[in-house]
C-alpha cells in the first residue's frame, strides 16, 4: 500500500533563517506531488504542484520554493523565512492517469511556528 | 475570492441522526468534487469524490449529492456515530493536464453528540 511521509512534524524557526521541509511517498511510482498550506482560520491553499521530476508549478507568489530531486521526494524550502510563513504544510500525492480524477492523498503534515 | 464555500464553520448532532454539511462553489469550470476528514494534528483523510457527470455518490454511510445548476454539494453521514466528529473539508478541482490541483472550503467541524 502506498504511504506519505512527512517531517518534521513540528518546527520552531526565528524570523530569517532557512526552512526545509521534507516529503517521501512509498508504494508508488511517478505520482503527482503537492504542498499546501494552511494559515490560522483558513482553507488550505495549494503553494506548488509537481507531475515529474525537477517539474515544478507554482501557484502563489512567496519567498518558498520547491523542489523534486527524485521521484517519489517533495522538499519545500526557503531562505529566510517570514513571519507571515507561520501554519500548517502539508505534502499530498495522486497517481498521475491522464484525464482521470484521482484523489489526492495527505501526509500529516508540519506545524511551523516563526518566531 | 472565494471559489469554495463551506458556510457553517460547525455542526452538532446526537449520534445516530443524519449529519448534513453543504458546500458551494462559484466556479462552473470545476469538474471533480471531494470530501476530506481531518482530526486534529493529522493530515486530511480522502472520504469520498464525484464526477460533474453524476449527481449521486454513495460509499456505506457517507453519501455526496451534486447540484450542478445550484453549484452546490452535499455529504450526508447516517447514521452519525461519535467517531466521525472532526473537522470536514469540502474541495474541487478542473481536470486538466492531469494534475487536478483542488480548491478547499475553509472547513466545518462536526460534533456528534452520545
Amino acid at each position: 500500500s502506498q504511504t506519505i511521509h512527512q517531517w518534521p512534524a513540528t518546527l520552531v524557526q526565528p524570523v530569517g533563517s532557512p526552512l526545509s521541509l521534507e516529503c517521501t511517498v512509498e508504494g508508488t511510482s511517478n505520482p503527482n506531488l503537492y504542498w499546501y498550506r494552511q494559515a490560522a482560520g483558513r482553507g488550505l491553499q495549494l503553494l506548488f504542484y509537481s507531475i515529474g521530476i525537477d517539474q515544478i508549478s507554482s501557484e502563489v507568489p512567496q519567498n518558498l520554493s520547491a523542489s523534486r530531486p527524485q521521484d517519489r521526494q517533495f522538499i519545500l524550502s526557503s531562505k529566510k523565512l517570514l513571519l507571515s510563513d507561520s501554519g500548517f504544510y502539508l505534502c499530498a500525492w495522486s497517481v498521475r492517469r491522464g484525464k482521470s480524477n484521482q484523489p489526492q492523498h495527505f501526509g500529516d503534515g508540519t506545524r511551523l511556528s516563526i518566531l | 475570492d472565494q471559489q469554495v464555500k463551506q458556510n457553517s464553520p460547525s455542526l452538532s448532532v446526537q449520534e445516530g441522526r443524519i449529519s448534513i454539511l453543504n458546500c458551494d462553489y462559484t466556479n462552473s469550470m470545476f469538474d471533480y468534487f471531494l470530501w476530506y476528514k481531518k482530526y486534529p494534528a493529522e493530515g486530511p483523510t480522502f472520504l469520498i469524490s464525484i464526477s460533474s457527470i453524476k449527481d449521486k455518490n454513495e460509499d456505506g454511510r457517507f453519501t455526496v449529492f451534486l447540484n450542478k445548476s445550484a453549484k452546490h454539494l452535499s455529504l450526508h453521514i447516517v447514521p452519525s456515530q461519535p467517531g466521525d466528529s472532526a473537522v470536514y473539508f469540502c474541495a474541487a478541482s478542473i481536470s486538466r493536464g492531469g494534475s487536478e490541483k483542488l480548491v478547499f472550503g475553509k472547513g466545518t467541524k462536526l460534533t456528534v453528540n452520545p
